[in-house]
């Protein structure tokens, strides 16, 4: 089934140690985002890319970036996690931004010790 | 800036009850309302999308709706189960092409009571 994917499901990272999580995508949608979302609030735009083009949220730290090589790989990076990084990551994606719907993977639970 | 609002932020029902969930928002200028269901600690499951130009939409147990008008959505949950109880968000797409964004409430939490 064409789906969204996230890797890894849990991971757990050192406070200051750069972390990669990924997204990949089979239903060949032009449009990737990353939210996070932490315990019980709604989950928040990070940033997006329209095909190539990166697209940033205004209130986004630095500390977080995010690459996109190909149509199907989306990479979130997080420069220096700090504790406050804690989270769940969602990776989505759209074939027609505003009129389609969303698809969603399974998350990335981010733990900072 | 755009503001989703679901309310109460949890709900326990004893099972084989009928339910609505609600959800509003703040401008009417929208392009697709989403529910969303997320069990603990997974991703979010596309439940039902209606477009602005829908009233409603329908999949097995659940009706949802929208008044775009008045900033208001509905989802109906036909003779609950304890496999229902997972949190519920809806989520408003505003904008088109490279602005286009989702703006999520922050969900109802539901217990079915077996």
């Amino acid at each position: 089934d064409a789906m969204v994917i996230q890797n890894p499901r849990y991971q757990v990272t050192q406070f200051g140690k750069p972390v990669t999580l990924s997204c990949s995508q089979t239903l060949n949608h032009n449009v990737m985002y990353w939210y996070q979302q932490k315990s019980s609030q709604a989950p928040k735009l990070l940033f997006h890319y329209y095909d190539k083009d990166f697209n940033n949220e205004a209130d986004t730290p630095d500390n977080f970036q995010s690459r996109r090589p190909n149509t199907s790989f989306c990479f979130l990076d997080i420069r220096s996690p700090g504790l406050g990084d804690a989270a769940m990551y969602l990776c989505a994606t759209s074939t027609d931004p505003g009129t389609g719907g969303y698809t969603f993977g399974s998350g990335t639970r981010l733990t900072v010790v | 800036k755009q503001e989703v609002t679901q309310i109460p932020a949890a709900l326990s029902v004893p099972e084989g009850e009928n339910l609505v969930l609600n959800c509003s928002f703040t401008d009417s200028a929208i392009y697709n309302l989403q529910w969303f269901r997320q069990d603990p600690g997974k991703g979010l499951t596309s439940l039902l999308l209606i477009q602005s130009s829908q009233r409603e939409q329908t999949s097995g147990r659940l009706n949802a709706s929208l008044d775009k008008s008045s900033g208001r959505s509905t989802l109906y949950i036909a003779a609950s189960q304890p496999g229902d109880s997972a949190t519920y968000l809806c989520a408003v797409s505003t904008h088109t092409g490279a602005n286009s964004k989702l703006t999520f409430g922050k969900g109802i939490t539901l217990s079915v009571r077996p």
